[in-house]
């Protein structure tokens, strides 16, 4: 299963809403993850299981989609929040699949 | 807290070995599952190994099945990843991660990373 991410990069403003699409190659039902990143440090998780928060993460992130479609959301976007943003497909056993990332960039 | 906190990285000669290991604490090592994933600028992020919280079931990347091992000494709260047979494009940021439970779904917590670089 291959998955791909869109845009590969965003520029976008404080308080922006921005959406970054993640497409699987296959149906995957809901067994996508989202992870953000910033240079130099490892990934964070944000959304398991396509739309359920990650304890301590804000509100403004919301994972939304089923299928093969699926959809990270950022309501306004503050200045911690430019970073690079991944999806990861699971299955009941490995592999993990990742996909390509998105990097939020500020206008 | 969650930490984890790999070592060994470094240079190595193409056809070389390398362990890298992880130290964990904060949480009940022994009954989680863990991960080796790696990453390059050029491919990203690329999960590497997985295994299960007693050590018993292993799973491995294609690009690596064969040439590496992973391990845990649960005693020890320590992870481990042998390398073998290295080769040039192993070369990578190396992060060891928890996943949230027996299950290798999601990757809960991530170490900061070891490099490991592969070049004559």
């Amino acid at each position: 299963i291959r998955l791909t991410q869109s845009p590969s990069s965003l520029s976008a403003s404080v308080g922006d809403k921005v959406s970054l699409t993640c497409q699987a190659s296959q149906y995957i039902t809901n067994f996508l993850n989202w992870y953000q990143q910033k240079p130099g440090k490892a990934p964070r998780l944000l959304i398991f299981d396509a739309s359920h928060l990650q304890t301590g993460v804000p509100s403004r992130f919301s994972g939304s989609g089923s299928g093969t479609d699926f959809t990270l959301t950022i309501t306004g976007l503050q200045p911690e929040d430019f970073a690079t943003y991944f999806c990861q497909h699971y299955d009941y056993v490995p592999p993990l699949t990742f996909g390509g990332g998105t990097k939020v960039e500020i206008k | 807290e969650v930490q984890l906190v790999e070592s060994g990285g470094g240079l190595v000669q193409p056809g070389g070995s390398l362990r890298v290991s992880c130290a964990a604490s904060g949480f009940s090592f022994g009954t989680y599952a863990m991960s080796w994933v790696r990453q390059t600028p050029e491919k990203g992020l690329e999960w590497v190994a997985s295994i299960g919280h007693g050590g018993d079931h292993t799973y491995y990347g294609d690009s690596v099945k064969g040439r590496f091992t992973i391990s845990r000494d649960n005693s020890r709260s320590t992870l481990y990843l042998q390398m073998d047979s290295l080769r040039a494009d192993d070369t990578a940021v190396y992060y060891c991660a928890q996943h949230s439970g027996t299950d290798m779904i999601v990757l809960w917590s991530w170490g900061q990373g070891t490099l490991v670089i592969v070049s004559s």
